[in-house]
């Protein structure tokens, strides 16, 4: 079975400064990965998805991806935070269509933002 | 175009209790799932409703079943809860079946068992 790991359970940086969360999956071809934003109250929100093609992917909110093959990884950036950013955020993946599981979620990386 | 809704948002019942929980998808979406968040076991599929049948299931108990009716609107229901049955659960729309469309969730439900 497919899973995904979010090594980082807590991270805190300052507004302005860059941010990346980790992301890695598991599983022998290449699944469709995407990260969701949830913030306190709400359910979640898809930021951006890869499924083939260019590997970096843009998102909404300013936040882009990579995906990198050789690593299994499909970590989140951003440039500069914003104090709006708090979240926690959720990299999940789904191995084909009609999947036995619509998607499988990482535990998840909860964000402070610091003035 | 109106979000993907849930009813009741919060929700407390008593062990050995049933619960059903609404979920109305966007309009035009066919497909509804739904999620069990917990702060232990994080998000954990439930079940896929598809043109009124379940499609996937999770690896729950049968105390968790759910339908969906013509108009894509779901429910899902709990039976004989118990304490670790306390979480949020969100319910998630899509056109098809597809992995590739994109799941808009709703605010989920806040369920809570004493």
């Amino acid at each position: 079975a497919q899973s995904v790991t979010q090594p980082d359970i807590h991270i805190t940086v300052s507004e302005g400064a860059s941010l990346e969360l980790r992301c890695n999956y598991s599983y022998g071809a290449t699944p469709y990965l995407f990260w969701y934003v949830q913030s306190p109250g709400q359910g979640l929100q898809l930021l951006l998805k890869y499924f083939s093609g260019d590997t970096l992917v843009q998102g909404i909110k300013g936040f882009e991806a990579e995906f990198k093959r050789s690593q299994s990884s499909f970590n989140l950036r951003k440039p500069s935070v914003h104090w709006s950013d708090a979240a926690e955020y959720f990299c999940a993946v789904s191995i084909s269509n009609f999947g036995n599981e619509k998607l499988t979620f990482g535990t998840g990386t909860r964000l402070t933002i610091i003035p | 175009k109106a979000g993907v809704t849930q009813t009741p948002r919060y929700l407390i019942k008593t062990r050995g209790q049933q619960v059903t929980l609404s979920c109305s998808p966007i309009s035009g979406h066919r497909s509804v799932s739904w999620y069990q968040q917990t702060p232990g076991q994080g998000l954990q599929f439930l079940f896929e409703y598809f043109s009124e049948t379940q499609r996937n299931k999770g690896n729950f108990p049968g105390r968790f079943s759910g339908r969906q009716f013509s108009n894509s609107r779901s429910e899902m229901n709990v039976s004989t809860l118990e304490l670790g049955d306390s979480a949020l659960y969100l319910c998630a729309s899509s056109l098809s079946r597809t992995s590739s469309d994109e799941q808009y969730f709703g605010p989920g439900t806040r369920l809570t068992v004493t």
